[in-house]
């Protein structure tokens, strides 16, 4: 069972427009966020992450939003390029080895 | 080049024999991981190492099998227990604020 819930499955974005995948987790020990970035046929890279204690983080054209009272966590893909188009996990961890992954969304971005 | 390499990059067996994935990495690391990827599912940990000649099972270990013999390596057999071992497999290794991925061996079994 999936620790980690990640929504939606796919989106399909025109180039210049947000993207937003959303993930919600139970288990309030869970301290580290990350995000993971796949192209296909590669193993995913570390794209962004988050510690509970702040609300936002922005990195470029990427930010996570953290909600911390209600579990949830999400990926703003900002002025979306074709580059971007991905697959996308978010995960978890409340130690500092296991990631609990979710499911991927597949950006596809039109140019 | 600091990485983690896997191969092969493509694999096909016949049902019921066991198959060895290799993983090898020059980033010093002390610990390593072995996921699987399946369409819709993510990456589910089959195993990981925190150090050398210890090692934990993750998630989802049943029909598969490890060794950490040397820090660079950390193969994974796929034995002919894993009743649906058709997938992509992922190596990693660094601690939970950043893995680092290999490319991937995709498994097929006819």
């Amino acid at each position: 069972q999936q620790q980690v819930k990640q929504s939606p499955q796919s989106l399909i974005v025109q180039k210049g427009g947000i993207s937003i995948i959303n993930c919600a987790y139970e288990n309030t020990a869970f301290d580290y966020f990350p995000w993971y970035q796949q192209f296909p046929g590669k193993g995913p890279a570390l794209l962004i992450a988050i510690r509970p204690d702040v609300s936002e983080k922005k990195e470029g054209r990427f930010t996570i939003s953290f909600n911390k009272s209600a579990k949830q966590f999400s990926l703003h893909i900002m002025d979306s390029q074709p580059g971007d188009s991905a697959t996308y996990f978010c995960a978890a961890s409340k130690d500092d080895y296991k990631l609990s992954f979710g499911a991927g969304t597949t950006v596809t971005v039109r140019a | 080049d600091g990485g983690i390499t896997q191969s092969p990059k493509y694999l096909f067996r016949k049902e019921g024999q066991n198959v060895t994935l290799s993983c090898e990495q020059n980033l010093n690391h002390d610990a390593m991981y072995w996921y699987r990827q399946d369409p819709g599912q993510g990456l589910r940990l089959i195993y990981y190492s925190q150090i050398v000649n210890d090692f934990q099972k993750g998630d989802i270990a049943e029909g598969y099998s490890v060794s950490r013999e040397k820090k660079e390596s950390f193969p994974l057999t796929v034995t002919s227990a894993q009743k649906n071992p058709t997938a992509f497999y992922l190596c990693a290794s660094g601690l939970a604020n950043e893995q680092f991925f290999g490319p991937g061996t995709r498994l097929t079994v006819l």
